[in-house]
């Protein structure tokens, strides 16, 4: 199985702060990288696919990028809805694996 | 708009039997793969099980292999999931998800999530 790592597990950040997020794969997945967010208590939203293309509806402060095993996501300007748990999550293979969710939590 | 409602969530007593259900509406069931993804209380996501849009293929994670099986209707535009010997480590929120294909595959759309407890 393909095994997916997430650093930090936790960030404290301020709205308007730039914030970044990585996520490195066991062995190379390509582009086949997905990124969601969670809030407490409500089901995980898509937010980025294929490694940097956003899902319709998802502001543009939000980008991903990378390929091969390194990937990062990358919130530009903080807003107060953006304090959540993100998970990337790699479809190259079954079994599609998550990483363990970086918690981004208000300073 | 695109809805997926799970249900069937509930506490059983390890070895028991359980369906969860996930209703869909608002898009062409029948056109779209499915899947089963599951999260521990206070635990991560996990992808436990993938059916495609005519049924087969199936695939599970080794977690559940031999234990779950995942079905669908698409005439009621249904998605099931039968869970037998059911152990304490499957305590968790079960969320149906539609796999979206474009370019790779992820998941687009998510049920509420049904949370099932197992426990004597």
């Amino acid at each position: 199985d393909i095994q997916m790592t997430q650093s930090p597990s936790s960030v404290s950040a301020s709205v308007g702060d730039r914030v970044t997020i990585t996520c490195r794969a066991s062995q190379s997945i390509s582009n086949y990288l997905n990124w969601y967010q969670q809030k407490p208590g409500k089901a995980p939203k898509l937010l980025i696919y294929s490694a940097y293309i956003l899902q319709s509806g998802v502001p543009s402060r939000v980008s991903g990028s990378g390929s091969g095993t390194d990937f990062t996501l990358t919130i530009s300007s903080l807003q107060p809805e953006d304090f959540a748990t993100y998970y990337c999550q790699q479809s190259s293979s079954l079994p599609y694996t998550f990483g363990q969710g970086t918690k981004l939590e208000i300073k | 708009e695109v809805q997926l409602v799970d249900s069937g969530g509930d506490l059983v007593q390890p070895g028991g039997s359980l369906r969860l259900s996930c209703a869909a509406s608002g898009f062409t069931f029948s056109s779209y793969e499915m899947n089963w993804v599951r999260q521990a209380p206070g635990k991560g996501l996990e992808w436990i099980s993938y059916i495609s849009s005519s049924g087969s293929p199936i695939f599970y994670a080794d977690s559940v292999k031999g234990r779950f099986t995942i079905s669908r209707d698409n005439a009621r535009e249904s998605l099931y999931l039968q869970m037998n010997s059911l152990r304490a480590e499957d305590t968790a929120v079960y969320y149906c998800a539609r796999g979206k294909q474009w370019l790779v595959p992820s998941f687009d759309y998510w049920g509420q999530g049904t949370l099932v407890t197992v426990s004597s």
